[in-house]
């Protein structure tokens, strides 16, 4: 068992710029979440799908985050126009389910997006 | 208000100290977990512990559901303990996981 991947490791963009993160959670689990953490805010909440239907957004920056999983091996992080404040650490987590009934979650080793 | 909070948001111990971690939460939950993160590392799950008391090496862990508190004791620290640790638990009425902000903790030698 590999855990969870996430890629790339780090990334930087210029402002404005497009960043695409990926996470390919653990085999069998329904439940994969998204977070961002920064030294400031710690770690927050973006958004998480249940065996790949989006669930619950409501961490999401409305206007340029978009998330996927448009299968279960696989989610994607898209972020439009990229800017200075969203330079930090993106988080991808999975677990065996979530629906109310909390799972033990396993963290990936996370993305590192520079905003230049 | 912040839903979990723990204390103390900082700790330095001189190596072989035990040391008590607390997570306290206002909001009703289902279970929590506890994670360890190494300075630009990932979260580790220490405990996935829904209620009771579960030992792992020199770390115990123990959850009060009723009272809303969980602690972390880490026993004979040592300068690897280094690092934040992190709390999270599950509202049960906003289907939502939420992180406290964190210990950080320094281990000297």
């Amino acid at each position: 068992n590999a855990g969870v991947i996430q890629t790339p490791r780090h990334k930087v963009t210029g402002k404005g710029q497009e960043a695409t993160l990926w996470c390919e959670p653990i085999s069998g689990h329904s439940a994969v979440f998204w977070y961002r953490q920064t030294i400031v805010q710690g770690l927050e909440f973006l958004t998480y799908f249940r065996n790949q239907a989006p669930i619950d957004d409501s961490g999401m920056p409305k206007e340029r985050f978009s998330a996927q999983m448009p299968n279960q091996s696989h989610s994607t992080l898209k972020i439009q126009s990229t800017q200075p404040q969203d330079s930090a650490v993106y988080l991808c987590a999975s677990s065996l389910d979530y629906w109310g009934n909390y799972a033990e979650q396993f963290f990936g080793p996370g993305t590192r997006l520079t905003v230049l | 208000g912040q839903q979990v909070q723990q204390s103390p948001a900082s700790l330095v111990l001189q190596e072989g100290e035990n040391a008590e971690l607390q997570c306290n939460f206002s909001t009703s939950l289902n279970s929590m977990q506890w994670f360890y993160q190494r300075p630009g590392g990932s979260l580790v799950s220490l405990f996935y512990n829904p209620s009771g008391t579960k030992h792992s090496g020199r770390l115990t862990s123990t959850t009060v559901i009723k009272e809303r508190r969980s602690s972390l004791h880490i026993s004979s620290s040592q300068t690897t303990d280094s690092g934040t640790y992190l709390c999270a638990l599950d509202d049960t009425n906003a289907y939502k996981v939420i992180f406290g902000k964190g210990t950080h903790l320094h281990v000297l030698p």
